[in-house]
């Protein structure tokens, strides 16, 4: 079965500080994977999207690494300010396919 | 990306009531409209697609008689819940796939809280 798992599942960090999500997928083939910010009560928004063959991509302080071979990707935030407070969602497509596989998300929290 | 409305973003509706949702795309021509259902610190969970000129697709275990999806146009998409009880509230999302790719474009949500 196609999975995506995310850890960890909540994080607590200071303003300022940088934090690191990690994702873990086992869809196989893979087309491409995105991440996800997904403020309290509103939709998700794209943050970066990579496809098999890339292995960094960045969107201001967010930065998203991919290794197609160990199936992991991480997306770091740097200098998280208190508006980064929200989950953010790992998302892996298959080539052709419509569905999205959707990981649990990660609950970041950022306190002053 | 694609600019995706949904309405309204929050309804309290009386059980046994319908409450329909709208989502529209503003500038974007969707072959393919998913709605999903979230519910309090879970994911999203896929209900059904529907794709342009064709009856939506439900996941298994989603009544098709009781989410209605109508997908009138390339720019608007219905999602009906039909005979709402209180295990029906949820944080319901859409979304718009183009014609080519798997590109999906989020809607902000509709809150149903059902008494």
């Amino acid at each position: 079965k196609n999975q995506v798992e995310q850890s960890p599942q909540s994080l607590i960090i200071l303003e300022g500080k940088n934090c690191t999500l990690q994702c873990n997928y086992t869809v196989s083939p893979f087309s491409n994977l995105r991440w996800y910010k997904q403020d309290t009560g509103r939709g998700p928004v794209s943050l970066t999207i990579m496809t098999f063959s890339e292995n960094t991509k960045s969107n201001g302080r967010y930065t998203a690494t991919l290794d197609a071979d160990t199936k992991q990707s991480s997306l770091h935030i740097t200098a998280s300010q208190l508006s980064d407070s929200a989950s953010y969602i790992c998302v892996v497509s298959a080539p052709g396919a419509q569905k999205l596989v959707f990981g649990q998300g990660t609950r970041l929290t950022i306190n002053p | 990306g694609a600019v995706v409305s949904q309405h309204p973003s929050w309804v309290i509706c009386k059980s046994g009531t319908s409450v329909k949702i709208e989502c529209r795309s503003l500038d974007f021509q969707a072959t393919t409209m998913f709605w999903y259902r979230q519910f309090p610190k879970q994911s999203l969970m896929l209900m059904a697609t529907s794709n342009e000129g064709s009856k939506a697709t439900y996941e298994q275990g989603v009544e098709k008689d009781k989410f209605l999806i109508n997908h009138a146009s390339l720019t608007l998409s219905t999602l009906t819940v039909t005979s709402a009880h209180p295990e029906d509230s949820s944080f319901y999302i859409c979304s718009l796939g183009g014609r080519g790719t798997d590109t999906q474009y989020f809607g902000p949500g509709t809150r149903l809280t059902v008494l």
